[in-house]
């Protein structure tokens, strides 16, 4: 069974840089075609995909994100850090990581971690 | 203003069919599989969906997934009451290079 959780601050200031990170269980992100997705949910609002990382350290990032998202990997660990700078107000939201795989046509973003709100406000 | 299009809400009594729709264009919906995800308020989204019409294991064959050119739909028989959700279409868009999800569609079960 695989399991995912997130876990970070829950509130940032603006200007300031989040970083998350996501534990992942019952699979090694060593694992040919497993991937980590990052997603958030801003309050009340649709979901964003925001990147993801490969076992083979391949990265995707948003387009609209790219300039301010690093996404890396400790296979150690069996950890991914999200690192987002320069917060805004706008990125208020539950940020979530999920199970993914490098391969479309399987499932993808299956399954998720809780979530963690993050709050920005000075 | 999402990329992929979806209708806000629906809404049918306990028992019926009822379908979501999902629009998109030529570089995601139109040569790219679809997925679903549902989501109850307050947790996270589960997959409901993936490669268009397949089920993960869990997901009772009530749920059904169909795709043709640039439009995807989710139906959903004998609606039960815990069907009350939110449900939200992806894709992969070629030209944007990355995930894609529609504005989500609040499903309310009369």
């Amino acid at each position: 069974q695989i399991t995912l959780k997130e876990s970070g601050p829950a509130l940032v200031k603006p200007t300031q840089t989040l970083t998350l990170t996501c534990t992942l269980s019952g699979v090694s992100l060593s694992t040919s075609g497993v991937g980590v997705g990052w997603l958030r949910q801003p309050p009340g609002k649709a979901l964003e995909w925001l990147g993801t990382i490969y076992w083979n350290d391949d990265k995707r990032y948003s387009p609209s994100l790219k300039n301010r998202l690093t996404i890396t990997k400790d296979t150690s660990k069996n950890q991914v850090v999200l690192t987002m700078i320069n917060l805004d107000l706008v990125d208020t939201a539950t940020y979530y990581c999920a199970h993914s795989k490098f391969w479309f046509g399987e499932p993808q973003f299956d399954p998720w971690g809780r979530g963690t709100l993050v709050i920005v406000s000075s | 203003q999402s990329v992929l299009t979806q209708p806000p809400s629906a809404s049918e009594t306990p028992g019926q069919r009822v379908t979501i729709s999902c629009s998109g264009s030529s570089s995601n919906l139109g040569y790219n599989y679809v997925y679903w995800y549902q989501q109850v308020p307050g947790t996270a989204p589960r997959l409901l969906m993936y490669k268009n019409d397949q089920r993960p294991s869990g997901v009772p064959d009530r749920f059904s997934g169909s795709k043709s050119g640039t439009s995807a739909s989710l139906a959903i028989s004998g609606l039960r009451s815990e069907d009350e959700a939110n449900y939200y279409c992806a894709a992969w868009d070629d030209s944007l290079g990355g995930w894609v999800f529609g504005g989500g569609t609040k499903l309310t079960v009369l």
